[in-house]
C-alpha cells in the first residue's frame, strides 16, 4: 500500500471551509484513497473514499488530483464538533483488510 | 440501530490474567477486524477474519487470540503473554476486506 503524507496540525475558524491535504505520490491503479477521523477517545469514523473521481457526500468533498499523486478533504462548514484527527489511507482493493493508519492531521476548529 | 458494539469500554488486567473483549456487530458483515491503538499513535492490526471459522493474523499478533464462532461476533483474548496490554483496542467490519470499514467505539485496557 502507498505511503501518506499529512501535515500534523490545523487550524479553521468556526462556519469556514477546512481543507485537509494529503500526499500520496507513490499510488498506484488500483488503490483507493480512503479518509476517517477519530475524535478523542473515540473509534474512527468513515468520512469518505474515491479512485480517481472527485466524490462529495453528506460530510464532506474529496478532491483526487488528475495524477492521483495528492487529494483534499473538504469539510464545506467547519463546526467545533469536527475538531479531530484526520486520517488519509491508501488501500487497495486486492488487499488483505488491512488500513495503515498514519499520524493523521490534528484538525481543531476555533470559534 | 445497525451497528459495532465493544464491552466494556474500560477493563482492567492484573498481571498474568487472560481477559476477554467483546466485539459484536449487526450489519451483517462478513469481515471483522481487531486494531490496537497506543497514545499519539495510528492503528495497528491484530487480527483479522473474513468470513466464519477462519481467521488470519496481521501485524501484531503474538499475545493475542481470536475466535469466530459466529458471523456477529469476534471476541479477542489478550493472553498473560502480551506483556504490554496497556491500549486502545478497537473492533472494525466490513462486508469483504476490500470493502470500507466501520468501527466500533473502542475498548480501553488498563494493567493493574
Amino acid at each position: 500500500d502507498a505511503k501518506t503524507t499529512q501535515p500534523p496540525s490545523m487550524d479553521c475558524a468556526e462556519g469556514r471551509a477546512a481543507n485537509l491535504p494529503c500526499n500520496h505520490s507513490t499510488i498506484s491503479g488500483n488503490e483507493y484513497v480512503y479518509w476517517y477521523r477519530q475524535i478523542h477517545s473515540q473509534g474512527p469514523q468513515y468520512i469518505i473514499h474515491g479512485l480517481k473521481n472527485n466524490e462529495t457526500n453528506e460530510m464532506a468533498s474529496l478532491i483526487i488530483t488528475e495524477d492521483r499523486k495528492s487529494s483534499t478533504l473538504i469539510l464545506p462548514h467547519a463546526t467545533l464538533r469536527d475538531t479531530a484527527v484526520y486520517y488519509c489511507i491508501v488501500t487497495s482493493s486486492s488487499n488483505t483488510g488491512k488500513l495503515i493508519f498514519g499520524q493523521g492531521t490534528t484538525l481543531q476548529v476555533k470559534p | 440501530d445497525g451497528g459495532i458494539t465493544q464491552s466494556p469500554k474500560y477493563l482492567f488486567r492484573k498481571e498474568g490474567q487472560n481477559v476477554t473483549l467483546s466485539c459484536e456487530q449487526n450489519l451483517n458483515h462478513d469481515a471483522m477486524y481487531w486494531y490496537r491503538q497506543d497514545p499519539g499513535q495510528g492503528l495497528r492490526l491484530i487480527y483479522y477474519s473474513q468470513i466464519v471459522n477462519d481467521f488470519q493474523k496481521g501485524d501484531i499478533a503474538e499475545g493475542y487470540s481470536v475466535s469466530r464462532e459466529k458471523k456477529e461476533s469476534f471476541p479477542l483474548t489478550v493472553t498473560s503473554a502480551q506483556k504490554n496490554p496497556t491500549a486502545f483496542y478497537l473492533c472494525a467490519s466490513s462486508w469483504g476486506t476490500a470493502e470500507t470499514q466501520y468501527f466500533g467505539p473502542g475498548t480501553r485496557l488498563l494493567v493493574l
